[in-house]
């Protein structure tokens, strides 16, 4: 079964540019999330997708973040403009249930690291 | 925040048994104890998970403390692979109680 893949896996921008991350889940997982690692600490969850519906984006910096997740499939967080302290590892998991479930397995990407300059 | 309390770091000896504590004294009757880890340069992987009894799969055993107030993940026989940060994680069930909220987690040494 493949697992869930990210690109680009690594990103250098300077402050201000735009940045996208690209996200494709496992096979017929429901529920996909995008989560933010900053260097030495654990990942934040930033927002979470029920097929092609948002139901948790309460720590989404909406100002300048953005995510979809068109067809209920692949999803793309986008971050315009950035800033130094976006500087982070941008994960993306999914699961086969989702949200209510405390039993439920994420299964996470690699990331992309991103690096704001 | 997260619910859960975890020493920084941990050493261990290759072939040597780990055990790796967890304190959640605020746990609710439904949450579930999970655990990940996370080796480096790449997204956290699902580990064990349990509710009250004592689970075992091929990774790791859970330990749950009787009054739920305390687990520990048994690593039988540490290798170098499992050199990783070791996440405790409190879930509960309906609405965003199931998020995933991570800690700093424990970062587990294995020393050959």
């Amino acid at each position: 079964e493949a697992g869930v893949a990210q690109s680009p896996r690594y990103k250098i921008i300077e402050k201000r540019q735009s940045v996208a991350f690209w996200c494709n889940p496992i096979s017929g997982h429901a529920t996909l999330y995008w989560y933010q690692q900053i260097l030495g600490q654990g990942p934040k969850l930033l927002i979470q997708f029920q097929n092609n519906g948002v139901v948790d984006d309460s720590q989404l910096p909406k100002d300048r973040f953005s995510a979809e997740r068109l067809k209920g499939v692949d999803s793309t967080l986008k971050i315009q403009p950035a800033k130094l302290e976006d500087s982070a590892v941008y994960l993306c998991a999914s699961s086969a249930q989702g949200q209510g479930w405390g039993t439920d397995t994420q299964y996470f990407g690699p990331g992309t690291r991103l690096t704001v300059l | 925040d997260a619910k859960t309390t975890q020493p920084n770091s941990m050493e261990s000896n290759e072939e040597e048994p780990v055990h790796l504590p967890c304190n959640h004294s605020t746990i609710s009757g439904t949450d579930y104890i999970h655990w990940y880890r996370q080796l480096p340069s790449q997204g956290p992987e699902y580990v064990i998970h349990g509710l009250t009894s004592n689970v075992n799969n091929r990774m790791a055993s859970l330990a749950i403390a009787e009054d739920r107030k305390s687990s520990t993940l048994i690593l039988h026989r540490a290798t170098l692979r499992d050199a990783a940060v070791y996440y405790c994680i409190l879930r509960g069930s309906g609405g965003s109680q199931g998020n995933l909220i991570f800690g700093k987690g424990t970062k587990l040494s294995v020393k050959p």
